[in-house]
């Protein structure tokens, strides 16, 4: 059964930069594509971005100046790294996987609470 | 781009259908046939419940159907039950590789 678990600091100061990583166990790497997302009360689901296994990456037009998606493909791992948070980066981050070219998520992490403060 | 629309709740009662609506533009759910809808209980992952449009995922009950009409998509569930009760989201292919979610509408079973 496949499972995604992820992991990274939990609390932020502003300014710092976020950084989480999702292991992927069990299944195929190379045929999805693998996917940050984030939750707030006010926005709900914020789509983050992607990566494949070779490394080609979308983004959030929103986040593109501040976020870089990186993958090691060894360690069927993928990681999200949010440079210059402010408080409303304060999230609940969630790790999944996708399909390829149809952009729905079949598989999701627990989700990780991100809180930025002072 | 902006969230795409939802209402913020809806409720019914056990046996009874509802349905949540999902506004984006002729840019997103208008031009893709890439429509997938999650059920979220808090404190648990999110649950893929429909995917382009109106698919179902191996193990979702055939009681959650999903459709679109020119640029609204719609999540029905029929039979309402009261494990039906969480937070729904729906979410579109947007163009250019990138993604759009709703705003989230919570389902309250009376």
């Amino acid at each position: 059964q496949v499972q995604l678990q992820q992991w990274g600091a939990g609390l932020l100061k502003p300014s710092e930069a976020l950084s989480l990583t999702c292991a992927v166990y069990g299944g195929s790497f190379s045929d999805y594509s693998w996917t940050w997302i984030r939750q707030t009360p006010e926005k709900g689901l914020e789509w983050i971005g992607e990566i494949n296994h070779s490394g080609s990456t979308n983004y959030n037009p929103s986040l593109k100046s501040r976020v870089a998606i990186s993958v090691d493909t060894s360690k069927n791992q993928f990681s999200l790294r949010l440079r210059s948070v402010t408080a409303a980066d304060t999230a609940v981050y969630y790790c999944a996987r996708g399909q390829r070219g149809y952009y729905y998520l079949d598989l999701w992490g627990r989700g990780a609470l991100v809180t930025v403060s002072s | 781009q902006s969230a795409l629309t939802q209402p913020a709740s809806v409720s019914g009662s056990p046996g009874q259908s509802i349905t949540i609506s999902c506004t984006g533009t002729s840019s997103d759910v208008g031009s893709y046939n890439l429509v997938s809808w999650y059920q979220h209980h808090p404190g648990k992952a999110p649950k893929l419940m429909i995917f382009e449009v109106s698919k179902w995922p191996s193990g979702v009950s055939n009681r959650f159907s999903g459709s679109k009409s020119g640029n609204t998509a719609s999540l029905t569930i029929s039979g309402l039950q009261a494990e039906d009760e969480a937070d729904y989201y729906c979410c579109s292919y947007a163009g250019s590789s990138t993604v759009l979610f709703g705003g989230g509408t919570k389902v309250t079973v009376l």
